[in-house]
């Protein structure tokens, strides 16, 4: 069975472009999970769909970041404008249903942001 | 705040010991754990979990346990091999918040040959 796919695997821009990071996650699975990795603050969620739906954006950190999931199949993190200090990497992870059933992780996008 | 806690930040053990790595947790509505494991360059991988109804959990040479009056968990690795060497996360989750994770800062085993 494939895997949650992420891409670009590596992203290299300057402060204030606009970055786009997808992920497709594993066929099946009915929660979506976007994270953030970063030395200071480790894997922390941004955000998590159920159904395609945002359930929980608590953990986004500012208006630059928006997150989508148009169908069962496809998610997006967009931040606009880019900052050095989005510089992280991201992943994102999948689930089928609740419970005891562990999230998958995508090997993520490394994003630098210069 | 870090509700999970791992504070040992590396641990290095010879091949064929036991690694034994620790976490800590402070939110008393966690009712269910993981351990994901992590290799450069590649996401984490779930390794094993446990539910709080229980106080220990085994597949293979990993076992966790669970201690929640002291709100403590910990894995065991017996015996040890180079190929462990990652970053090792130990993550907990509540029914209440559809089972979102929070993960502590992550070990990173050395498995010496």
């Amino acid at each position: 069975d494939a895997g949650v796919i992420q891409s670009p695997r590596h992203e290299v821009t300057e402060m204030g472009q606009e970055v786009t990071l997808r992920c497709k996650p594993i066929s099946g699975h009915d929660y979506l999970f976007w994270y953030r990795q970063t030395m200071m603050r480790g894997l922390e969620l941004l955000i998590y769909f159920n159904n395609n739906v945002p359930i929980d954006d608590s953990g986004m950190p500012e208006d630059r970041f928006s997150a989508k999931m148009p169908n069962a199949s496809f998610s997006t993190l967009k931040i606009q404008p880019s900052e050095p200090r989005d510089s992280a990497v991201y992943f994102c992870a999948s689930r089928r249903g609740q419970g005891g059933q562990p999230q998958h992780f995508g090997d993520g996008t490394r994003l630098s942001i210069l | 705040d870090q509700q999970v806690k791992q504070n040992s930040p590396s641990l290095s053990v010879q091949e064929g010991r036991i690694s034994i790595l620790n976490c800590d947790y402070t939110n008393s509505m966690f009712d269910y754990f993981l351990w994901y494991k992590k290799y450069p360059a590649e996401g984490p991988t779930f390794l094993i979990s446990i539910s709080s109804i229980k106080d220990k959990n085994e597949d293979g040479r990993f076992t966790v346990f669970l201690n929640k009056s002291a709100k403590h968990l910990s894995l065991h690795i017996v015996p040890s091999q180079p190929g462990d060497s990652a970053v090792y996360f130990c993550a907990a989750s509540e029914i209440y918040s559809n089972y979102k994770l929070t993960f502590g800062k992550g070990t990173l085993l050395t498995v010496n040959p």
